[in-house]
């Protein structure tokens, strides 16, 4: 089946670095992939959404230039925290929309990648 | 604002019973549901959807009920086998965005 890739599962960054997520659809082209990103025992937040070729759109409330998310091509989303700091230390997912003929507009989550801010 | 929410955090059921979960909703507007199960440090995995022009999809032990009228959604796991165990989120969208909003989940554990 349809198989959507984090990397890297986890990464430990120093407050004031900036680090990137990478989100990948391995066999299907997905024009829009989701960011979501998750407290410890709370729900799944939207973050954005990252269409491919123009720019993401992001949820009130979730800083713009702080969390930069770019869709370059039909397979790949990236999503940056810049100047990352402790509190922005959490479990970030992605999903992707398969628009294919017959996919039923299938939504597909990535395995999640935990990032922690020392 | 939860949109979407499930009020009970966890649920315990034996080993071949009936696990029902039940999600609510606010937002008239929402068509589409999901639900998906998540383990501890992984991504959620799409376990079944319903969308609002129906009340009931099937799919092996797993069924979602929708009662729009009630804003109201259940999964029912039937038997429930203890490699359920997890959490279980639903999830709703509405116009055709895919903009899911997510439920806060349920943990369900199945005892042997």
């Amino acid at each position: 089946g349809a198989v959507v890739s984090q990397h890297p599962s986890w990464v430990i960054c120093k407050s004031g670095t900036s680090v990137k997520i990478e989100c990948r659809s391995l066999d299907f082209q997905a024009t829009t992939m989701f960011w979501y990103r998750q407290f410890p025992k709370q729900s799944l937040m939207l973050m954005a959404t990252s269409n491919e070729g123009s720019k993401a759109t992001y949820e009130q409330g979730v800083e713009k230039d702080k969390f930069l998310i770019n869709h370059a091509s039909l397979t790949l989303s990236t999503l940056t925290v810049t100047s990352a700091h402790p509190e922005d230390s959490s479990f970030y997912i992605c999903s992707a929309r398969d628009s294919s003929r017959g996919s039923g507009n299938t939504i597909y989550f990535g395995e999640g990648s935990w990032l922690t801010v020392v | 604002d939860q949109q979407v929410k499930q009020n009970s955090p966890s649920l315990s059921v034996q080993e071949g019973r009936i696990s029902i979960l039940n999600c609510d909703y606010t937002n008239s507007m929402f068509d589409y549901f999901l639900w998906y199960k998540k383990y501890p440090a992984e991504g959620p995995t799409f376990l079944i959807s319903i969308s609002s022009i129906k009340d009931k999809n099937e799919d092996g032990r797993f069924t979602v009920f929708l009662n729009k009228s009630a804003k109201h959604l259940s999964l029912h796991i039937v038997p429930s086998q203890p490699g359920d165990s997890a959490v279980y989120f639903c999830a709703a969208s509405g116009s055709g965005t895919y903009k899911y909003i997510f439920g806060t989940g349920t943990r369900l554990k199945v005892l042997a």
